[in-house]
């Protein structure tokens, strides 16, 4: 079983909507997590991290379900710039990262 | 502030053929990594170094080998490519032990035929 797990979507919204999706984790000692963006083509970048509950920068939304042993990132109001993959991190105990494949979103005009 | 630079960005190889790709990072990190991603697979770590003089497999080592030349630099070689290793490179680098998330440079696209 892979240690972090996204569905790939892809999720096609029209601009001002919400979206949100949920990445899930094996390793239930988890403490720390990362969203990540990802363009088509370029390098992963540094989103948002989550490193309790939860997280908010601006239209973004990063909650962590400890119980269900999930993290979601919720967009709103959605911008065509916002068109990407996003990777959901876990850091595990020995500081390595796991990376989830990436969910895509596309917002269409 | 370049952050972490990657060369070259892409790079066709043939069946047995070795190259180094050549990362370096200029915000003082004592952490660098090296991974690989490939479609529906996500990013999978080849190698690491936690620190200078230190490296450590990761994930999907085999058919590569490392080497921190100094605190800025870490290269990847593959001493006889195979097309298996088709892929695109990242090289990252972090400070903390990465719990500040990575930076990473922005990657080689290598093909082997």
């Amino acid at each position: 079983r892979k240690e972090v797990e996204q569905d790939p979507g892809p999720f096609n919204v029209p601009e001002g909507a919400t979206v949100a999706f949920n990445c899930t984790y094996s390793n239930s000692a988890s403490q720390s997590f990362f969203w990540y963006r990802q363009d088509c083509r370029k390098e992963p970048k540094l989103l948002m991290s989550v490193y309790s509950s939860g997280n908010e920068d601006g239209r973004f939304t990063a909650q962590l379900n400890r119980a269900s042993q999930y993290i979601s990132l919720l967009i709103r109001d959605s911008k065509l710039s916002d068109s990407a993959t996003y990777l959901c991190v876990e850091i595990s105990n020995d500081y390595k990262l796991s990376f989830g494949a990436g969910t895509t979103v596309t917002v269409r005009a | 502030n370049a952050g972490v630079t990657q060369t070259p960005k892409f790079q066709v190889l043939k069946t047995g053929q070795s190259m180094t790709l050549q990362c370096a990072q200029d915000m003082n990190h004592n952490s660098m990594y090296w991974y690989r991603q490939d479609p529906g697979m996500g990013l999978r770590l080849i190698y690491y170094s936690a620190s200078e003089g230190t490296t450590d497999k990761g994930e999907v080592p085999n058919g590569y080998n490392v080497s921190r030349l100094n605190k800025r630099e870490f290269s990847l070689r593959l001493e006889s490519a195979a097309p298996s290793q088709t892929s695109v490179y990242f090289c990252a680098s972090s400070e903390f032990k990465g719990t500040y998330g990575y930076t990473f440079g922005s990657g080689t696209r290598l093909t082997v035929v």
